[in-house]
């Protein structure tokens, strides 16, 4: 089974320039999170769907940050402008809520370099 | 705002020794999920623990939820060098089944051998 699915890997880019992740969740999953991780700051979740809806996104850092997501089987993580203090891994996780938390599957990061 | 401690941050052990670490949280927790991370990997989910007083244990690792479901903690023993990784807690707060975690900052274990 395909797990959770991030890409690029890795992001290499001059400061100013727009950012777009993107993550594929596990079919049937109905909630996805997006998180950063730095060593500063360790793992932050910066913002969450159930049902491709937005549920929380108190996360986010500022108005650079926006996300989407479109349909059951895609999400956008976009930075624009981006600056070299958003260089972090991001993960993308999904998984399925009904009624008790469950486990989340994290995809491999998206490794984001600002220059 | 709600937040999860975890402690130590770093461990440096020798392979055979056991390892302990411990996760609090400022408010009351519905369940509590532990996840292992690899140097260069991403979290792995290891065991979800959900009531008063609970003790879980998979192997050599045991897991416990304390009886206030405020603290948790992970003990591993006799540590080997695949046990090598940053060991996180994530708590879900309240009545909450949302899915949104709270993840404390990890401890990362080194294993010498």
């Amino acid at each position: 089974d395909a797990g959770v699915i991030q890409s690029p890997r890795h992001e290499v880019t001059e400061m100013g320039q727009e950012v777009t992740l993107r993550c594929k969740p596990i079919s049937g999953h109905n909630s996805l999170f997006w998180y950063r991780q730095t060593m500063m700051r360790g793992l932050e979740l910066l913002i969450y769907f159930n049902n491709n809806v937005p549920i929380d996104d108190s996360g986010m850092p500022e108005d650079r940050f926006s996300a989407k997501m479109p349909n059951a089987s895609f999400s956008t993580l976009k930075i624009q402008p981006s600056e070299p203090r958003d260089s972090a891994v991001y993960f993308c996780a999904s998984s399925f809520q009904a009624g008790l938390n469950q486990p989340q599957h994290f995809g491999d990061g998206t490794r984001l370099s600002i220059l | 705002g709600q937040q999860v401690m975890q402690i130590p941050q770093y461990q440096h052990v020798q392979e055979g020794e056991d390892f302990t670490t411990y996760c609090n949280s400022s408010t009351t927790l519905s369940n509590i999920q532990w996840y292992k991370q690899r140097p260069g990997g991403h979290p792995v989910f290891l065991i979800q623990l959900v009531k008063s007083g609970e003790v879980k244990k998979q192997k050599r690792l045991t897991f416990q939820f304390g009886e206030a479901k405020k603290n948790s903690s992970l003990h591993i023993t006799a540590t080997q060098t695949t046990d090598v990784g940053t060991y996180f807690c994530a708590g879900a707060h309240g009545s909450s089944n949302t899915g949104k975690l709270i993840f404390g900052q990890g401890t990362t274990l080194q294993v010498k051998p």
